[in-house]
């Protein structure tokens, strides 16, 4: 059976801080694709990131970089210079099967970070 | 390009009732994937809809289905409902081809039943 886990439930920075969300999956196959989303107050899931099982690249977009560690089974999730307005839920996700089916994930029970002014 | 749309966004409904959500996924996109939400079980996967088809489904009760109309767009029925079922029921489109990817999710609808 699939799994996440993100072991932090809340983190509470001051801007400017760096903050990395941990999670680390478990699961079977050997093709999978990893997810960051936020979670805003509106409550709509917003994209940030996917992840092929066979890309262990690390990737930085702006302020957010991500570390892929297939050794560990992490999925790490860094903000950089945090501010204000990352502050929401943010979900790690595992999907079931590579190939077409996406649609079916499995989702951490979420980071709530708080960024003070 | 429109983004997903859920309708309604919010609905209040009464133990036994029966109530249905729709969405629309954007243009383009032939998967439609449904996700419960509450603060005790978290985000989990009711089904996903495929061109019509379920692809896949969720460990949930019968109550709980689902279809997909040719225009993609998706509709799920909750029957006989019950107090727990109370949550954000979110849906998300997604499309897939070759290496690229994409999967966007609606803003949801706040489903409260009394």
């Amino acid at each position: 059976a699939q799994k996440v886990t993100q072991a932090q439930t809340e983190i509470s920075v001051v801007e400017k801080e760096d903050v990395t969300l941990d999670c680390v999956y478990e699961t079977r196959d050997t093709t999978y694709y990893l997810f960051w989303y936020k979670q805003p107050p509106s409550g709509e899931l917003v994209f940030l990131i996917r992840r092929n099982s066979f890309d262990e690249q690390n990737e930085i977009s702006g302020r957010y970089s991500w570390n892929f560690q297939k050794s560990t089974s992490s999925f790490n999730f860094t903000i950089t210079a945090s501010q204000v307005v990352d502050s929401a839920v943010y979900f790690c996700a595992l999907s079931e099967k590579g190939g077409t089916s996406y649609g079916k994930l499995t989702f951490g029970q979420g980071t709530i970070l708080t960024v003070h002014p | 390009k429109a983004g997903v749309t859920q309708t309604p966004r919010y609905l209040i409904k009464t133990r036994g009732q029966q109530v249905t959500l729709s969405c629309s996924p954007i243009s383009g996109h032939r998967s439609v994937s449904w996700y419960q939400q509450t603060p005790g079980q978290g985000l989990q996967f009711l089904f996903e809809y495929f061109s019509e088809t379920q692809r896949n489904k969720g460990n949930f009760p019968g109550r709980f289905s689902g279809r997909q109309f040719s225009n993609s767009r998706s509709e799920m029925n909750v029957s006989t409902l019950e107090l727990g079922d109370s949550a954000l029921y979110l849906c998300a489109s997604s499309f897939s081809a070759g290496s690229s990817y994409e999967q966007y999710f609606g803003p949801g609808t706040r489903l409260t039943v009394t």
